[in-house]
């Protein structure tokens, strides 16, 4: 079964606006790794963050990281049509598994 | 470097028939795993391989045989194909030790099954 379930399921944003998506996740993980898909491409590794950290950046990518609340979230800033895409959180199947468990993925348009 | 190769791309199949799928990664990569991806829903994992000559079930395996003969190959066998199994797979490889968990894809293979 999957372990994370990413929210909303669409997002549909203009040029230049900021799109927020979010993962939830069921145990205890040592880290969460969020993946980019392009239509009818392979998954591209973004961002990893590990259990001990509550943000990390890199450029315009911040993810957020609750383990509390079992939840992570992604932000993208001053999107771009290149931005659209599915994004992916993946999180390990036990805590510190090699083995990746998916959720269903945000797909994200970006207006002109 | 390639990073991660799929062949082939497209195959059509009908029920009954069988193929197998090449995956090769040129990273020196330990770890190998092939998934599935259905229309609304994440990737789901078929079989994984932790090193040459060893594989593993993952949550999907019925219907599919693997065998990683070689370090750099993984392939995937579908012996009796049925319509459930049309979908799109992909590979993905990572190395065993350090921090890095990323996975590395290959660009995947649509199949579909008449």
């Amino acid at each position: 079964s999957q372990q994370g379930e990413e929210d909303p399921q669409a997002l549909s944003i203009q040029e230049g606006e900021n799109a927020t998506m979010n993962c939830s996740y069921k145990t205890s993980i040592n880290n969460l790794q969020w993946y980019r898909q392009n239509s009818g491409r392979g998954l591209v590794h973004l961002i990893l963050i590990r259990s001990n950290e509550r943000e990390k950046h890199s450029g315009r990518l911040r993810v957020t990281l609750d383990t509390s609340k079992k939840s992570s979230s992604l932000l993208i800033t001053a999107s771009r049509a290149a931005d659209t895409a599915s994004y992916f959180c993946a999180t390990p199947l036990r805590s510190n598994d090699y083995k990746l468990s998916f959720g269903a993925g945000t797909t994200v348009t970006v207006r002109a | 470097n390639a990073g991660v190769t799929q062949t082939p791309k497209f195959r059509v199949l009908k029920t009954g028939q069988s193929m197998t799928l090449l995956c090769a990664q040129d990273m020196n990569h330990e770890y190998m795993y092939w998934y599935r991806q259905d229309p609304g829903m994440g990737l789901r994992l078929i079989h994984y391989s932790v090193g040459e000559g060893t594989t593993a079930k993952g949550e999907v395996p019925d219907g599919y045989n693997v065998s990683r003969l070689k370090k750099q190959n993984f392939l995937l066998g579908l012996e009796s194909a049925a319509p459930s199994q049309t979908s799109v797979y992909f590979c993905a490889s990572r190395h065993q030790t350090g921090n890095s968990y990323e996975q590395y894809f290959g660009p995947g293979t649509r199949l579909t099954v008449t």
